[in-house]
């Protein structure tokens, strides 16, 4: 089993430019997350889904979209970058509520 | 508000020099405390999850353990492998106990 996997690794985009961050999972988890992460202040929730077809809002949705069209996959979504998103992402899975989650390898973003 | 606290920082220790990491939390009705550990340029690895006051749970030089306020993580013997960042968290109430609300992490530096 590759557990969660992300696409791509690393990016530079320009400000205003649009991309998509993939995330993948083999474990069957119900649930997925995405997580930003900057120096000092620890891991921070965007967006989570509890299943296929659902999607909500953590703690800093702004700036950012989701999906999740197949339960295997997790999309984030930046419509038009800005430099505030310079970050580490990472996307995580579980099984339920609780339970413990399981960390992708993370993705670099850097917005010019 | 769930509140996650870790202390210190950052810590540099000897080869052989024991010591403890310390997480202080505040939430409305615990559902379990879990520590990663971190190595740069990767994503958050599980080690341990508590559950309740007084629990304690070992692998290798680490052991974890739980009050009703925080929790310790200890380092025995540590080795340069050791050398990581550990992050404490707890499942986040306004997510129905799904997602994980971090501390910002200590970062934990071995020397031979």
């Amino acid at each position: 089993n590759a557990g969660v996997t992300q696409t791509p690794k690393f990016r530079v985009l320009k400000t205003g430019q649009s991309m998509t961050l993939l995330c993948a999972q083999d474990m069957n988890h119900e649930y997925m997350y995405w997580y930003r992460q900057d120096p000092g202040m620890g891991l921070r929730l965007i967006h989570y889904s509890v299943g296929e077809g659902t999607t909500a809002k953590g703690e800093v949705p702004d700036g950012y979209n989701v999906s999740r069209l197949k339960k295997q996959n997790f999309l984030l979504g930046l419509e038009s970058a800005a430099p505030s998103q310079t970050s580490v992402y990472f996307c995580a899975s579980n099984q339920g509520a609780q339970e413990t989650q399981y960390f992708g390898p993370g993705t670099r973003l850097l917005v010019l | 508000e769930d509140q996650v606290t870790q202390s210190p920082e950052a810590l540099r220790l000897q080869e052989g020099e024991s010591s403890s990491l310390n997480c202080s939390y505040t939430v409305s009705g615990l559902r379990g405390l879990f520590w990663y550990r971190q190595d740069p340029g990767k994503g958050p690895e599980f080690l341990f999850t508590l559950y309740s006051a007084g629990e304690e749970k070992e692998k290798e030089r680490l052991k974890a353990t739980l009050t009703k306020k925080e929790s310790f993580l200890h380092i025995t013997a540590p080795k340069p492998e050791d050398s990581a960042t550990y992050l404490c968290a707890v499942p986040r109430m306004d997510t129905g106990r799904r997602a994980l609300t971090f501390g910002s992490g200590t970062r934990l530096q071995v020397q031979p």
